[in-house]
């Protein structure tokens, strides 16, 4: 099973700051020139909702504060400026290979 | 509008079984491959399995550790997915999710508001 890591496992940002969360694949998570990386946000009581689908597309509603890059084993969350709607949990997700795996989950707080 | 609602949570000791469903409308359900996710209480997600589409003739996939235990299903002509729990265990209490997933890129686009499961003498 291909093993993601996230990290930090929790962050405070201030308003109106950048937070960074990193998730890393044991392997690869490319095929046909995609990386099936996907991010979602959960917000303590709530399910989780799609932020970011194949490393770097914004689902649909999404507010352009938040982006995703990278590649291969190496993926990042950016959000920026951070508001304080944003106060959740952050969950990377691979799909390339079966089975699905999340990571461990990276909190966000306001500092 | 897309819509998927859990139900059949609850109680249950050890070594019982409970079945769960998820509701779900506003998309065409025979065209889509249907997730179960479960998260215990405070840690992260993990995926129990999937159930394909028609074109992939319905077939299921399981994380190793439900397989044997819990069984997938899906009614087409009520849009409904099921997650049978057999031999349950206390290590299953968890908030029990169904999710839609993306025919392109196989993300969860879409996920149910959850129930929750204890298994508790």
């Amino acid at each position: 099973d291909i093993v993601l890591t996230q990290s930090p496992a929790s962050l405070a940002v201030s308003l109106g700051q950048r937070a960074t969360i990193s998730c890393r694949a044991s392997e690869s998570v490319d095929s046909y020139g995609n990386s099936f990386m996907h991010w979602y946000q959960q917000k303590p009581g709530q399910p989780p909702k799609l932020l970011i689908y194949r490393a770097s597309n914004l689902e649909s509603g999404i507010p352009a504060r938040f982006s995703g890059s990278g590649s291969r084993t190496d993926f990042t969350l950016t959000i920026n400026p951070v508001e304080a709607d944003d106060v959740a949990t952050y969950y990377c997700q691979q799909s390339n290979e079966d089975p699905p795996t999340f990571g461990g989950g990276t909190k966000l707080e306001i500092k | 509008e897309v819509k998927l609602v859990e139900s059949g949570g609850g109680l249950v000791q050890p070594g019982g079984s409970l079945r769960l469903s998820c509701a779900t409308s506003g998309f065409t359900f025979t065209d889509y491959y249907m997730s179960w996710v479960r998260q215990p209480p405070g840690k992260a997600l993990e995926w129990l399995g999937f159930i394909r589409n028609k074109a992939n003739g319905y077939t299921t996939e399981y994380s190793a550790s439900v397989k044997g235990r819990f069984t997938i299903s899906r009614d087409n002509s009520q849009s409904i997915l099921y997650l049978q729990m057999n031999t349950l265990r206390a290590e299953d209490s968890a908030t029990y999710y169904c999710a839609r997933v993306n025919w392109d890129d196989y993300a969860m686009d879409y996920w149910g508001q959850g129930t929750s499961v204890t298994v508790s003498s």
